[in-house]
């Protein structure tokens, strides 16, 4: 079965840039989905499609992915960023990777 | 504005049932694909079940083939998900979310805890 590999976490400092990565065997076939997901609420679509954004989600969140790796950027991170982040795939069957728990410094 | 609200968690024994519900509003209920997502308690998020609009289509994860069964009433705006059989590890909050290629809006998520 197809397996999305993600960091367990990832650190930035206010205001600088954080890139959260996703790893697939090929994912730059597939289209790439990233989810935000705050302590004690539901997930929030901020990426679809590899790199498209939801109305409502900042422009400091973009997405990329090619060859076996898609990366969620966000830049000028802010406290508020802090949060769970999930990339999905559809393969046979929907695929969510471990999730990367962010922290801003 | 879109809403997802679940219904139905609660405490259950093991081997016991629930049959959790996800009133949906705010859209054309009848033209979504729709999926329950679950999440254990401090892990990662974990698909379950994704139905086609008309439930034409259906799809299972492994980890509940044969064990839930997911429904929908397009007529009541309907969405939901039958679990028999339930066993400790499915101890989680439940989600549904709206899409097919991608989630768009998901509930709050109910609670459900598989426990003697």
């Amino acid at each position: 079965s197809y397996e999305l590999t993600q960091p367990l976490s990832v650190s930035v400092a206010l205001g600088q840039t954080a890139r959260i990565t996703c790893g697939g065997n090929n994912i730059g076939g597939k289209n790439v989905h990233w989810y935000q997901q705050k302590p004690g609420q539901a997930p929030v679509l901020v990426i679809y499609r590899d790199y498209n954004r939801p109305s409502g989600i900042p422009e400091r969140f973009s997405g990329s992915n090619s060859g076996n790796t898609a990366t969620l950027t966000i830049s000028r991170a802010q406290a508020g960023d802090e949060a769970d982040y999930y990339c999905h795939v559809w393969d046979i069957h929907v695929v969510f990777g471990g999730g990367t728990k962010l922290t801003v410094l | 504005e879109v809403q997802l609200v679940e219904s139905g968690g609660g405490l259950v024994q093991p081997g016991g049932s629930l049959r959790l519900s996800c009133a949906a509003s705010g859209f054309t209920f009848s033209s979504y694909e729709m999926n329950w997502v679950r999440q254990a308690p401090g892990k990662g998020l974990e698909w379950l079940s994704h139905i086609t609009s008309a439930s034409g289509t259906i799809y299972y994860a492994d980890s509940v083939k044969g064990r839930f069964t997911i429904s929908r009433d397009n007529a009541k705006n309907s969405l939901f998900l039958q679990m028999n059989s339930l066993r400790a590890e499915d101890t989680a909050v439940y989600y549904c979310a709206r899409g097919g290629v991608y989630f768009d809006f998901w509930g709050q998520g109910t609670l459900v805890t598989v426990s003697s």
